[in-house]
């Protein structure tokens, strides 16, 4: 099915390890997010990449790095994982210009030991 | 700053019958509004948009109100069955790119049987 992917769906780290994060969509979109949701809390835009070789930052981009690979693919790095980053962590993508084109992943569930 | 907020964190109704939602925002420059679903295990979905320019916007089974005089938005759903049960998010952007959605904790929608 089209959509976007996202891998692992479940992942446990220590504390300073680091990790990437993978994304893909097949729809030909041209803009990519990363988000993270928190328990409590709506989602928070750490980086997004608006077009093919463009990545930006979000509200929260601190402890996180991001490669867009191709048009297909936009991955998130913890270089040095800290508990503060347990989360669900969720890839997004967009048609156009159309803010109703949003579709999501299923998550990553990651928690920081 | 911006924030979107919800009245409610839980919510229970009766299948069958009415469900209304409701979500606050602060900021008077938004101009584009959206309701998000989210199921247990799986990533926001779309639900409906609206813009500033609009107070209702009917989709189906679903309605969503916007009063800008004491930024309230609202999503209604009728006649709300099992299938409904779920996490809603509304989500909020002042910009005509969608880059800078601020999204609301989120309302858990329970349906009773």
């Amino acid at each position: 099915n089209a959509g976007v992917t996202q891998t692992p769906k479940f992942q446990v780290l220590k504390t300073g390890q680091s990790m990437t994060l993978q994304c893909a969509q097949d729809m030909n979109h041209n803009s990519m997010y990363w988000y993270r949701q928190d328990p409590g809390m709506g989602l928070r835009l750490i980086y997004y990449s608006a077009s093919e070789g463009t990545t930006d930052k979000g509200e929260v981009p601190n402890g996180y790095n991001v490669s867009r690979l191709n048009k297909r693919e936009f991955s998130l790095r913890l270089e040095s994982a800290a508990p503060s980053q347990t989360s669900v962590y969720f890839c997004a993508s967009r048609s156009g210009d159309r803010v109703d084109g949003y579709t999501f992943g299923s998550g990553t569930r990651l928690t920081v030991v | 700053g911006e924030s979107v907020g919800l009245h409610l964190p839980t919510l229970s109704v009766q299948e069958g019958d009415n469900s209304i939602i409701n979500c606050a925002y602060s900021n008077s420059a938004s101009d584009y509004f959206i309701w998000y679903k989210q199921e247990s295990g799986k990533g926001p979905q779309f639900i409906i948009d609206i813009r500033s320019n609009m107070d209702k916007r009917q989709g189906q089974r679903v309605t969503v109100l916007l009063n800008k005089t004491v930024k309230h938005l609202s999503l209604q759903i009728a006649a709300t069955q099992p299938g409904d049960s779920a996490v809603y998010f509304c989500a909020e952007t002042p910009d005509n790119y969608g880059q800078n959605f601020v999204f609301g904790p989120g309302t858990r929608l329970s349906v009773l049987p």
